[in-house]
């Protein structure tokens, strides 16, 4: 199984802050992997697919880099709305696993 | 607009049984691969199973494998989730996501397992 490890697992950022989340996987995942969005009480929405795509309506400071087995998601000036969980997602092989989260909090 | 709605959640007691459905609109659900991923009270995603398109291919996570069957009615637009044999540890809101890169996500349903 693919263990996909994220950090940090959680961070407190300033609005205008410049953020970097990573996600290691255990084994070479080519760039299947998504990051998403969570806030408190609502639905998981994705804002990155094949690792460095914008997923449509999703604000430009949100990038994503990386292939094989390092990934970052960046934010690259934090905006009040972006206080969140956020998550990666491997799916290049069954089990697909998520990573385990890092947490956004106002500084 | 593509849109997937979680049902059948509620309470049901440790060993108990409940099936969970997922009704698809505003794709072409039998070209889509499914998944179901479910969520602890506080805790991360974490992933169900999966069903291909054709239902050739199935999945499990290992907590779950042996109790859990993922179905799917694709002249339903439909997808499901039996859950048998539950545990206090499956306590989680369900959701069905599309595809393997989980693009659309449904509202969610809550299992509640507890005595």
């Amino acid at each position: 199984d693919i263990q996909m490890t994220q950090s940090p697992s959680a961070m407190s950022a300033s609005v205008g802050d410049r953020v970097t989340i990573t996600c290691r996987a255990s084994q070479g995942i080519s760039n299947y992997l998504a990051w998403f969005q969570q806030k408190p009480g609502k639905v998981p929405k994705r804002l990155i697919y094949a690792a460095s795509s914008l997923q449509s309506g999703v604000p430009s400071r949100f990038s994503g880099s990386g292939s094989g087995t390092e990934f970052t998601l960046t934010i690259s000036s934090l905006q009040p709305e972006d206080f969140a969980t956020y998550y990666c997602l491997q799916h290049d092989s069954y089990p697909l696993t998520f990573g385990g989260g890092t947490k956004v909090e106002i500084k | 607009e593509v849109q997937l709605v979680e049902s059948g959640g509620g309470l049901v007691k440790p060993g108990g049984s409940l099936r969970l459905s997922c009704a698809a609109s505003g794709f072409t659900f039998s070209s889509y691969s499914m998944n179901w991923v479910r969520q602890a009270p506080g805790k991360g995603l974490e992933w169900v199973s999966s069903i291909s398109s054709s239902r050739s291919y199935i999945y499990y996570a290992d907590s779950v494998k042996g109790r859990f069957t993922v179905s799917r009615d694709n002249a339903r637009s439909s997808l499901y989730l039996q859950m048998n044999s539950l545990r206090a540890e499956d306590t989680a809101v369900y959701y069905c996501a599309r595809e393997n890169y989980h693009d659309s996500w449904g509202q969610g349903t809550l299992v509640t397992v507890s005595s």
